[in-house]
């Protein structure tokens, strides 16, 4: 059990790029979660998977964001045609099928949009 | 609709000092509610969690939280701060809901306390 991995750790990118942002998480887990947070905020939901099936989208989530996690397992999420408010750290987290598990999160992408 | 609120966005401690860090909830249902620590540029480490199990749960480092349902309270101690202590920390309840295909569980943080500790 190596955790959560997410890839790349940092982004650098220019507004109106597209950037696209990998989870990998602990294998036996079926439930996947994307969180944005801000600076000086808690993280807020995006996005949640169980297996492949995207169930749940926040209404935070634009049309310029999307996710997939094909096969049920790593997940990515892609912002297209970035803008500097979508600046923030992307966190993931996955969980066993109940929640009372608790939530592991992964180290986070933090995206800066210059 | 659940939610979470922290009091408190700066806690500052000395070094052996008690910590209170206090977590008020809002849910409809019996919720589920979990203390995350969080260093600079790091994620969410779990430090503890309250399952409907006992009303006082231990976590990792000699964190603790009492669940108080009479004062809609999570509020998380230590008996003695460290150094390594200092970082910021996150309540959050579990949001649960039925939906197609499934039940969602997400989780709803409040908006953080940051903890100092003064040598």
């Amino acid at each position: 059990d190596t955790g959560v991995s997410q890839n790349p750790r940092h982004k650098i990118t220019k507004r109106g790029q597209n950037v696209t942002f990998r989870c990998d998480p602990i294998s036996e887990h079926n439930r996947l979660y994307w969180y944005r947070q801000t600076l000086g905020q808690g993280p807020e939901f995006l996005t949640y998977f169980q297996n492949e099936a995207q169930l749940e989208k926040s209404r935070l989530l634009s049309d310029r964001f999307s996710a997939e996690r094909p096969k049920g397992s790593f997940s990515t999420l892609e912002i297209q045609r970035t803008e500097q408010g979508d600046s923030a750290m992307y966190l993931c987290a996955s969980s066993l099928a109940a929640g009372t598990y608790g939530y592991t999160f992964g180290s986070g992408t933090r995206l800066t949009v210059v | 609709a659940q939610s979470v609120t922290q009091l408190g966005s700066h806690v500052s401690v000395s070094e052996g000092a008690l910590v209170l860090l206090r977590c008020n909830y809002s849910s409809s249902v019996p919720p589920y509610l979990f203390w995350y620590v969080q260093y600079p540029n790091q994620g969410l480490q779990l430090l503890l969690k309250y399952t409907s199990a006992a009303t006082l749960v231990k976590g990792i480092n000699d964190f603790e939280a009492e669940f108080k349902k009479s004062e809609t309270s999570f509020h998380l101690t230590k008996p003695s701060a460290h150094m390594s202590d200092a970082a910021e920390y996150f309540c959050a309840v579990s949001y649960s809901e039925t939906r197609r295909g499934g039940a969602t569980n997400k989780l709803i943080f409040g908006t953080g306390t940051l903890l100092a500790v003064q040598p």
